[in-house]
């Protein structure tokens, strides 16, 4: 049980946009930053988003993030099938003094 | 080229021991919060530690407290993380991250498999 909260998978279809939601509560996203990571099949994570809305050099401005309260979303639009991976949200807990991370969210592009 | 290159895997029976090393190149190792985010397989992200920039405070999930210890050397560019009294459940692989500010894992390594098992 992830102590932040995402869809298990999502698909849509190429050329679309999909949001991945976030929800954790006042401890960790309510007060800290939201990352988002992309895990694409066989190889390590990479950062897609950093504090909360971010993009590292590199990253396509198809990607965006945002946060509201205790929930962050991750935006993609432009679906590519190359899109296709796991994506994480990460922040820290300030109560549990501890790094967290949702579940993770498969994106099927088909 | 930033690069983290994890080392020290394998295979290990329940209750034993493994080291893990990262070897850091491409930045300023003695200037940067270090963390390890470990993978079971088939399975979501977990964070393990932290490691502030001069080790002088740390930060481990309740499931490995007590049975790993994360070091690091900033003369060597390198990070640790000793495992002891390895169960079943640790079976992952495990990440060196570079932390950036706010929990931000900007760099990863390649990962490193560790199985526990008789």
């Amino acid at each position: 049980q992830s102590v932040l909260t995402q869809p298990p998978s999502m698909s849509a279809a190429p050329g679309q946009k999909v949001t991945i939601s976030c929800s954790g509560s006042s401890s960790n996203i309510g007060r800290n930053y939201v990352s988002w990571y992309q895990q694409l099949p066989g190889t390590a994570p990479k950062l897609l988003i950093y504090d909360n809305d971010k993009r590292p050099s590199g990253i396509p401005d198809r990607f965006s993030g945002s946060k509201s309260g205790t929930s962050a979303t991750l935006g993609i639009t432009g679906l590519q099938t190359g899109d296709e991976a796991d994506y994480y949200c990460g922040t820290w807990d300030s109560s549990l003094s501890a790094g967290v991370f949702g579940g993770g969210t498969k994106l099927t592009v088909l | 080229e930033v690069q983290l290159v994890e080392s020290g895997g394998g295979l290990v029976q329940p209750g034993g021991s493994l080291r893990l090393s990262c070897a850091a190149s491409g930045f300023t190792f003695g200037g940067s919060w270090m963390s390890w985010v470990r993978q079971a397989p088939g399975k979501g992200l977990e964070w393990v530690a932290n490691i502030k920039e001069d080790g002088g405070k740390i930060y481990y999930v309740d499931s490995v407290k007590g049975r790993f210890t994360t070091s690091r050397d900033n003369a060597k560019n390198s990070l640790y993380l000793q495992m002891n009294s390895l169960r079943a459940e640790d079976t992952a692989v495990y990440y060196c991250v570079k932390l950036a500010a706010r929990q931000c894992m900007d760099v990863w390594g390649q990962g490193t498999t560790v199985t526990v098992s008789s």
